[in-house]
């Protein structure tokens, strides 16, 4: 089963657009990460934001964590063609050694 | 520093024959852990091995199996393949060793057939 679930499925948006895509789970984590696949190759770590955190950025990336809702989002600004990839978000649990749960991921496509 | 380097890329087998994929983390990296990928079932969790342990499995069955050598280096192997078992089999390494979900680095993949 996955802990997280991703929100929308697929989104299509222009060059210098914003993309935005949420993530929801089901129980207490420890922490919760977003990483990018592209086309169905290896996934590359973007950010990491602690439970006891509520935003963190990178670049051009914005993540926000809502413990009390179970969400998070991820934040996109100003969008590059080659930010085209699919977004997972996933969460470490304390008992779990470095198990992660993915979500079932956001494809983005960015036109130019 | 080198990657996360995952072998072969690519591999066709068929129903019934056995499969062994191999891993070699970052230099290091002590954890490694497994995880399938499917168009159907997404990225799931198979295995993590940490100093030559195994640390944590996943809700795959016996016919999935790994180790873990004295360099850090993992394989795992499947026995027995079904159809079901086709998939993009991610390997992936921690720095971290505190055991609490730290980030992970990923290989490219090893993309398994089943026919």
């Amino acid at each position: 089963s996955q802990q997280g679930e991703e929100d929308p499925q697929a989104l299509s948006i222009q060059e210098g657009e914003n993309a935005t895509m949420n993530c929801s789970y089901k129980t207490s984590i420890n922490n919760l990460q977003w990483y990018r696949q592209n086309s169905g190759r290896g996934l590359v770590h973007l950010i990491l934001i602690r439970s006891n955190e509520r935003e963190k950025h990178s670049g051009r990336l914005r993540v926000t964590l809502d413990t009390s809702k179970k969400s998070s989002s991820l934040l996109i600004t100003a969008s590059r063609a080659a930010d085209t990839a699919s977004y997972f978000c996933a969460t470490g649990l304390k008992a779990a050694g470095n198990k992660l749960t993915f979500g079932g991921g956001t494809r983005v496509l960015v036109k130019p | 520093k080198a990657g996360v380097t995952q072998t072969p890329r690519y591999l066709i087998k068929t129903r019934g024959q056995q499969v062994t994929l191999s891993c070699s983390p970052i230099s290091g990296h002590r954890s490694v852990s497994w995880y399938q990928q499917t168009p159907g079932q997404g990225l799931q969790f198979l295995f993590e091995y940490f100093s030559e342990t195994q640390r944590n499995k996943g809700n795959f069955p016996g016919r999935f199996s790994g180790r873990q050598f004295s360099n850090s280096r993992s394989e795992m192997n499947v026995s027995t393949l079904e159809l079901g078992d086709s998939a993009l089999y991610l390997c992936a390494s921690s720095s971290v060793d505190r055991g609490l979900g730290e980030k992970l680095f990923f290989g490219s993949g090893t993309q398994l057939s089943v026919l």
